[in-house]
């Protein structure tokens, strides 16, 4: 059963660089969330994209955008890194018919130096 | 706007004893789901329970179960018999419209041998 898959598994960027995160959906899923987790934090809503667009969207800057693929994969891309942006980012999928909770990968670490 | 609530940031148990653990929540919506998430060191976070609003039934699922009090906004977490494997970040959530799901700031549990 293949469940979230996130890539890369840890990135280091220079502040200032952009940096695009990936993220393919449970099978079966239609509906890929990101969020952001600081260390020692909750996780914190950024964006969800549904039949490609931006669906929903959290207390994030437009450096933050995204993307989904007609496979409803996704892409996290944030421009003008600050070090403020170091944190795990998750993501999440889900179905539109399944309230089971979302399946989430197991992350990818941002480190900005 | 809805928010999740955690006022115990650490929290520990005896191996094989019982611990509960608090949420609190927010919401103007009358059709909610409610979920804790299990974070261990691997990052993964782990769907543990969920709830459905309008059942009044409160859920279980082997050693973990809920006491949801709908009046309240309370609810809480119940762990029987600990084990070592249970020790990790615990994270209350509430799923909103559209799919969206707002977490706590999360306990941090210890399972002393």
């Amino acid at each position: 059963d293949a469940g979230v898959t996130q890539s890369p598994t840890h990135l280091i960027k220079t502040r200032g660089q952009q940096v695009t995160l990936r993220c393919s959906p449970k099978s079966g899923h239609d509906t890929v969330s990101w969020y952001q987790q600081a260390l020692g934090q909750g996780p914190q809503f950024i964006f969800q994209y549904y039949e490609e667009e931006e669906r929903q969207r959290g207390n994030f800057p437009d450096r933050f955008s995204g993307h989904q693929f007609p496979n409803y994969s996704s892409e996290l891309n944030v421009n003008a890194l600050l070090l403020g942006d170091s944190a795990l980012y998750l993501c999440a999928s889900s179905s539109g018919t399944d309230y089971s909770g979302y399946t989430f990968g197991s992350g990818t670490r941002l480190t900005v130096v | 706007a809805q928010t999740v609530t955690q006022s115990q940031p650490e929290m520990s148990v005896q191996e094989a004893e019982t611990v509960t653990l608090s949420c609190t929540y927010d919401t103007s919506e009358s059709d909610y789901y409610l979920f804790w998430y299990k974070q261990p060191p691997s990052r993964q976070m782990i769907l543990v329970i969920r709830q459905e609003a309008y059942k009044q039934q409160n859920a279980t699922e082997n050693r973990f179960s809920v006491n949801f009090q709908k009046a309240a906004k309370s609810f809480s977490l119940k762990i029987s018999d600990s084990q070592l494997g249970d020790a990790a970040m615990y994270f209350c959530a509430s799923r909103t419209s559209y799919d969206k799901v707002i977490f706590g700031p999360g306990t941090s549990l210890s399972v002393i041998p």
